[in-house]
């Protein structure tokens, strides 16, 4: 069984500063790991992922995300917020071989200005 | 990219009527689909993985005789609210699977906000 559990449901960030959302996932085998971001009323949209080799993960938008296995985890991270940044952040992990991928609850990040 | 779009993006309907919502892969074929519900500032919660020309598989707890899916091709899924009541009304997301790209990577569909009266 898989599961994802992801830090904090709301996270406030100012204008320019690090972004970080936290992931800590659990799987009975590899994992493949991803971060999704929705904006009000749309669907998901793939920032980055993790499938294998390089575990530091650069998706879009400046997002990055590493993942330690010794660790279970998978952190969202951005250098700079950005006000567009502003949105709900999944988390989560497939690979379990019935191509199901789980979610996370959710993050909601704010950017202030 | 892989592009999913669903149809309608918005519907409203009376509690008893039924509602059917498309899933379509725009350019590549999907052999697997999946039809997620999301409630207000909740996570998306998968209802059932739809299988091109087989029977869907059903999460716990989702009754499959309420939420009809069908998967008649490689490029659409359906998904039919019968006797629709208030408590459908929710955030209706369905992904696909790239079978090509060789990956577990889903893409999404925009949604579908239902909301029965």
């Amino acid at each position: 069984a898989q599961s994802v559990t992801q830090l904090g449901s709301h996270v406030s960030v100012s204008e320019g500063a690090l972004v970080l959302l936290r992931c800590n996932y659990s799987s009975s085998v590899p994992p493949y790991l991803f971060w999704y971001v929705q904006y009000p009323n749309q669907g998901l949209q793939l920032l980055l992922k993790y499938t294998t080799g390089a575990t530091l993960v650069k998706g879009i938008n400046g997002f990055e995300a590493e993942f330690k296995k010794s660790e279970t985890s998978f952190h969202l991270t951005k250098p700079s917020a950005h006000m567009s940044d502003a949105a709900e952040y999944f988390c989560a992990v497939s690979g379990d071989g019935g191509f199901k991928t789980i979610f996370g609850a959710g993050t909601r990040l704010f950017v202030k200005a | 990219g892989a592009v999913v779009s669903q149809h309608p993006s918005w519907v409203i309907c009376k509690s008893g009527t039924s509602v059917k919502i498309e899933c379509r892969s725009l350019d590549f074929q999907a052999t697997t689909m999946f039809w997620y519900r999301q409630f207000p500032k909740q996570s998306l919660m998968l209802m059932a993985t739809s299988n091109e020309g087989s029977k869907a598989t059903y999460e716990q707890g989702v009754e499959k005789d309420k939420f009809l899916i069908n998967h008649a091709s490689l490029t659409l899924s359906t998904l039919t609210v019968t006797s629709a009541h208030p408590e459908d009304s929710s955030f209706y997301i369905c992904s696909a699977r790239d079978q090509g790209a060789g990956s577990y990577e889903q893409y999404f569909g925009p949604g579908t906000r239902l909301t029965v009266t």
